[in-house]
């Protein structure tokens, strides 16, 4: 069983749409949850970084973790076809280190 | 301020040859770590460099083998290259161990 689990997709959304995205995990021990977003035959590029249970909120992006369920979000309001990407989910533990990245789901916005 | 430099951006090597790749650390940043991109997968930690030491590594072989310089750049070399070691090759640094990772476009190796 893979550490940190990632549906790939493909997910298809409309324009405006709400994109909601997950990833589970199976270790107790991550401490620090991020999500990358990785354009095609890019490096991935930094979203969100969140480090407690709850919601963090930045424009029309909102992580959710829920350390209880071992279950991370990103939700996407009102998307646009600039968001069409792949997606990464990330942990690491507390004494840091490597990252732990989950296999990633692509987007694709529709106009 | 600049972020982080690879280069080359793209390679094409045979089995059995050796390669290196190149990164340059986004300014201020003493923590290098690189990681392996296999095509519609996620990035798989190879190993990490703070203050020119090694600090942590995958579950990489010995042929996979790094460097940091004083100025924090860093070098991942690969021996005997085999076909699965075509990926995206990222490097990542950042202010410290703990610290968020920045990372940069990536060299995409092809062995053939």
């Amino acid at each position: 069983q893979k550490e940190v689990e990632q549906d790939p997709g493909p997910l298809s959304v409309p324009e405006g749409a709400i994109v909601s995205l997950n990833c589970t995990y199976s270790n107790s021990a991550f401490q620090y949850f991020m999500w990358y977003r990785q354009y095609s035959r890019k490096g991935p590029e930094l979203l969100m970084y969140t480090y407690s249970s709850g919601n963090k909120e930045d424009g029309r992006f909102t992580a959710q973790v829920d350390k209880s369920s071992k279950y991370i979000s990103l939700f996407i309001r009102d998307s646009q076809p600039s968001d069409s990407a792949t997606y990464l989910c990330a942990m690491v533990y507390n004494q840091g280190g490597k990252l732990i990245f989950g296999q990633g789901t692509e987007l694709s916005v529709k106009p | 301020e600049t972020g982080v430099t690879q280069s080359p951006t793209h390679l094409i090597k045979t089995r059995g040859q050796q390669v290196t790749l190149r990164c340059s650390s986004q300014s201020g940043h003493n923590t290098v770590s690189w990681y392996q991109q296999a095509l519609g997968q996620g990035p798989q930690f190879i190993f990490q460099y703070y203050r020119e030491e090694e600090n942590g590594r995958g579950n990489f072989p010995p042929r996979f083998s790094g460097l940091q310089f004083p100025n924090y750049s860093s070098e991942l070399n690969v021996n005997a290259l085999e076909l699965d070691d075509s990926a995206l090759y990222l490097c990542a640094s950042s202010f410290g161990i703990k610290e968020t990772q920045y990372f940069g476009p990536g060299t995409r190796l092809l062995v053939l």
